[in-house]
């Protein structure tokens, strides 16, 4: 079965400016968490949707945000950009409990120029 | 809190030498821990996992971990590395508290370097 997609796959974008990743989920699970990596923090989490709703959330600002649709599918915006933003943006999907593995796409890497 | 740690943020190794790399964990419940593998420019992919049944795990690619708890230990090994081996290798875990459902906690990573 398809595994889970991100797009866009590359982004540069300037400071102050805002960007929406998207995240596409395998079949059937209605978990979905978004996690940053960087060299610095490495991987970091991000917030975790459950059948539309944010059942946890990260320790990152305001500025990041998220919201899934009823077809799992999830989206993350980032307002306001700062170049600490560049990263690996990571999206994995799961059937929601904590034994059951969490699946990865390959990621969104965010530029912030 | 969740915490994880590698110890070694490198690792180097012989090819067809014992792959040793070291995951301790802190966790106040019983824990379900996982090691994933990460190749340049790509995502996570699941080695294996441990979810309370049997301590010895067996994963793909030869790869096994042992859960210990008195030594609150989740080591990856492998007997015989392989140059298709070299990655950067994460440990993570997680639990059955409300407050962290769908929250994997990571180590800081181990990169494998695999000479021939």
């Amino acid at each position: 079965k398809a595994g889970v997609t991100q797009t866009p796959r590359y982004l540069i974008k300037t400071r102050g400016q805002q960007v929406t990743l998207s995240c596409s989920p395998i079949s059937g699970h209605r978990s979905v968490s978004w996690y940053q990596q960087t060299p610095g923090q490495g991987l970091q989490f991000l917030f975790e949707y459950f059948s539309e709703t944010q059942r946890n959330k990260g320790n990152f600002p305001g500025r990041f945000s998220g919201r899934q649709f009823s077809n799992s599918r999830s989206e993350m915006n980032v307002s306001t950009l700062e170049l600490g933003d560049s990263a690996l943006y990571l999206c994995a999907s799961s059937f929601g409990t904590p034994y059951n593995e969490q699946f990865f796409g390959p990621g969104t890497r965010l530029t912030v120029l | 809190a969740q915490s994880v740690t590698q110890l070694g943020s490198h690792v180097s190794v012989s090819e067809g030498a014992l792959v040793l790399l070291r995951c301790n964990y802190s966790s106040s419940v019983p824990p379900y821990l996982f090691w994933y593998v990460q190749y340049p420019n790509q995502g996570l992919q699941l080695l294996l996992k441990y979810t309370s049944a049997a301590t010895l795990v067996k994963g793909i690619n030869g790869f096994e971990a042992e859960f210990k708890k008195s030594e609150t230990s989740f080591h990856l090994t492998k007997p015989s590395a392989h140059m298709r081996d070299a990655a950067e290798y994460f440990c993570a875990v997680s639990d059955n508290r409300g407050s962290t459902l769908g929250r994997l906690y990571f180590g800081r990573g181990t990169q494998l370097t695999v000479w021939p």
